[in-house]
């Protein structure tokens, strides 16, 4: 069965502090893997979206990670904001077959001032 | 940000009645999913529709129905709504790469 963990399952940090999410996933074969951020009472956005042969992707200050041989991916949040306070999910689509990406249960992160 | 509207956006209903909301894009996406997110299980896909009457069961669809007689309109239907079911729900749609999917803004349904 497709499966996505996420760790930790929140986080607490203070503003300006670095900090990183964990994903690991068996969703095999792989077709890409994204990161969403959901603010309170909000839909999912996406913050990034990496394909089998990417590595590293930046959007300003996140900045994600993939190990698609050992099925690893990182979340990086440089210089932490208050706006930042939010779940993060991880989303992995597996090739073929309909598109049903299977979803982590989220990271949520505090930022305190 | 994508073009997808979710109406009603906040809704209390009785136990016992039925409930539809309903997944508006303007996108010509064909993929539309309806999801509920609940504290503790995150995402949970409850139907999806990979195009105009092209629908399927997804891991927690028991009580629900949907239907899709247009690309920009997916229902989901509680026919008789219970506690359980008080939850947000989510749609979203994706295009024929799969690349990004793109969520509403929720649904918020409680049921009493």
């Amino acid at each position: 069965k497709n499966q996505v963990e996420q760790s930790p399952q929140s986080l607490i940090i203070l503003e300006g502090k670095n900090c990183t999410l964990q994903c690991n996933y068996t969703v095999s074969p792989f077709s890409n893997l994204r990161w969403y951020k959901q603010d309170t009472g909000r839909g999912p956005v996406s913050l990034t979206i990496m394909t089998f042969s990417e590595n590293t992707k930046s959007n300003g200050r996140y900045t994600a990670t993939l190990d698609a041989d050992t099925k690893q991916s990182s979340l990086h949040i440089t210089a932490s904001q208050l706006s930042d306070s939010a779940s993060y999910i991880c989303v992995v689509l597996g090739v073929g077959g309909s598109y049903i990406p299977t979803f982590g249960r989220g990271t949520s992160l505090i930022v305190h001032p | 940000d994508a073009g997808i509207t979710q109406s009603p956006r906040h809704k209390v209903t009785e136990t016992g009645t039925p409930v539809t909301l309903r997944c508006h894009q303007t996108e010509n996406h064909r993929y539309m999913y309806w999801y509920r997110q609940d504290p503790g299980h995150g995402l949970r896909l409850i139907h999806y529709s990979y195009g105009v009457k092209d629908t399927d069961k997804g891991e927690v669809s028991d009580g629900y129905s949907v239907s899709r007689s247009k690309t920009e309109d997916f229902l989901l239907t509680l026919e008789s709504a219970t506690s359980s079911q008080t939850s947000v729900y989510f749609c979203a749609i994706t295009d024929s790469s799969g690349n990004t999917i793109y969520f509403g803004e929720g649904s918020w349904l409680t049921v009493v």
